[in-house]
């Protein structure tokens, strides 16, 4: 079974300029993850799709942040204009929600990351 | 409100235990569950608890559960050098969407 797909790998980006990363969760995985990982910490949520729609997307920073998930299967997240303190990992994630069990297996990426100079 | 804590750090000698905590606030959680995180690579999923449970072992990996003091643990017997990585601990409530919220995670050191 293949895993979580993320690109680019690393990503050297300007303040003020755009940048976008990519995610192709595992096929099937109606949940789909984006979280932020700064250094030193946990994973932040940063917005939850359940197939293409928003179930959560409380912490994403919206003036600047943004994603989407075209016909519920691969996302993408974009950062237009990037701050420095947006230098983090890029975690995408997926799950297959078993509604009988109710727990959540979330298989991650690799992640991006990112650095803003 | 939802929040999880662990302590930053822990060294241990091979062939020893290693006991990690965590903490949360979030009484209504449904499920915790401990990632591992190596250098470069994305989280692994280790183990997760059901909140009715007190107790879960998985080979080398128990899982205690206090729920009373809202505490869980993660003991990894025979720690080996490939143990050592960033180990998070996670709560999610069932129903709803299964939001997971992590701790800062706990870098565990294993020496020879």
């Amino acid at each position: 079974e293949a895993g979580v797909a993320q690109s680019p790998r690393y990503k050297i980006i300007e303040k003020r300029q755009s940048v976008a990363f990519w995610c192709n969760p595992i096929s099937g995985h109606a949940t789909l993850y984006w979280y932020q990982q700064i250094l030193g910490q946990g994973p932040k949520l940063l917005i939850q799709f359940q197939n293409n729609g928003v179930v959560d997307d409380s912490q994403l920073p919206k003036d600047r942040f943004s994603a989407e998930r075209l016909k519920g299967v691969d996302s993408t997240l974009k950062i237009q204009p990037a701050k420095l303190e947006d230098s983090a990992v890029y975690l995408c994630a997926s799950s297959l929600r078993n509604s009988r069990v109710g727990s959540t297996e979330a298989f991650f990426g690799q992640g991006t990351r990112l650095t803003v100079v | 409100g939802e929040d999880v804590e662990q302590s930053l750090f822990l060294s241990v000698r091979e062939g020893d235990s290693s006991v990690i905590n965590c903490t949360y606030t979030d009484s209504s959680s449904t499920y915790l569950y401990w990632y591992k995180q190596e250098p470069g690579a994305g989280l692994q999923l280790l183990t997760y608890i059901f909140s009715n449970m007190d107790m879960k072992q998985d080979q080398r990996l128990t899982v205690l559960l206090n729920k009373k003091d809202k505490h869980l643990s993660l003991r990894i017997a025979d720690t080996q050098t490939g143990d050592s990585a960033i180990y998070f601990c996670a709560e999610s409530k069932s129903g709803g969407y299964n939001k997971l919220i992590f701790g800062a995670g706990t870098r565990l050191a294993v020496h020879p």
